[in-house]
């Protein structure tokens, strides 16, 4: 199985502040990689998939970079709705993977 | 708009059986596969399985945790998914949830609401 690991578990960060979270893979996955927001007692969310491609309605601010093992999603100016969970996964293969995830809280 | 609703959780005993359904709306159901996830209390996602689309045989794949017990399957005339569950332990209590999974990168695109299963004696 494909291992993901998000880091960090979890950052304190003010509105407005720029946010990057980091996702790594055990083995390459290609751009296989997919970013998922969760708020608490709500379903996740698509935010980035293909590594790199907003998903249809996300805000610009968010961003994903990264191919191979090693990948980032952006936060450019982080607003008062992105405190949430935010979980990378892999589709490059069966399991589907995904990171231990990164809370975002307020500082 | 794309619609996923779970329905069928509930409580119930470790090693009795239990089927989710996910009904689907405002997309073309035969073009998707279809994928479950599950979350257990205050924990992360976990990947559960999926069925493919006809024209690919309909074939389906597992998380280890769950094959053997667990089977997806698919009513394109009622554009519904189930989820089977059998032989339940308490692991398995978790919020399950349905979703459509484009073929563009295998992306789940669109979730459904969820629905509680809790395993307990």
């Amino acid at each position: 199985d494909i291992q993901m690991t998000q880091s960090p578990s979890s950052l304190s960060a003010s509105i407005g502040d720029r946010v990057t979270i980091t996702c790594r893979a055990s083995q390459s996955i290609g751009s296989y990689l997919n970013w998922y927001q969760q708020t608490p007692g709500k379903a996740p969310k698509l935010l980035i998939y293909a590594a790199t491609r907003l998903f249809s309605g996300v805000p610009s601010r968010f961003s994903g970079s990264g191919s191979g093992t090693d990948f980032t999603l952006t936060i450019s100016s982080l607003q008062p709705e992105d405190f949430a969970t935010y979980y990378c996964q892999q589709t490059y293969s069966v399991p589907r993977t995904f990171g231990q995830g990164t809370t975002v809280a307020i500082k | 708009e794309v619609q996923l609703v779970e329905s069928g959780g509930g409580l119930l005993k470790p090693g009795r059986s239990l089927r989710l359904s996910c009904t689907a709306s405002g997309f073309t159901f035969t073009d998707y596969a279809l994928s479950w996830f599950r979350q257990s209390p205050g924990k992360g996602l976990e990947w559960v399985g999926f069925i493919r689309i006809e024209a690919y045989g309909g074939t389906t794949e597992y998380a280890a945790s769950v094959k053997g017990r667990f089977t997806i399957s698919r009513d394109d005339s009622k554009n519904i998914a189930y989820l089977e569950m059998n032989s339940l332990k308490t692991e398995d209590t978790a919020i399950y949830y349905c979703t459509r999974e484009h073929s563009y990168g295998y992306r789940s695109d669109y979730w459904g609401q969820g629905t509680l299963v809790t395993v307990s004696s």
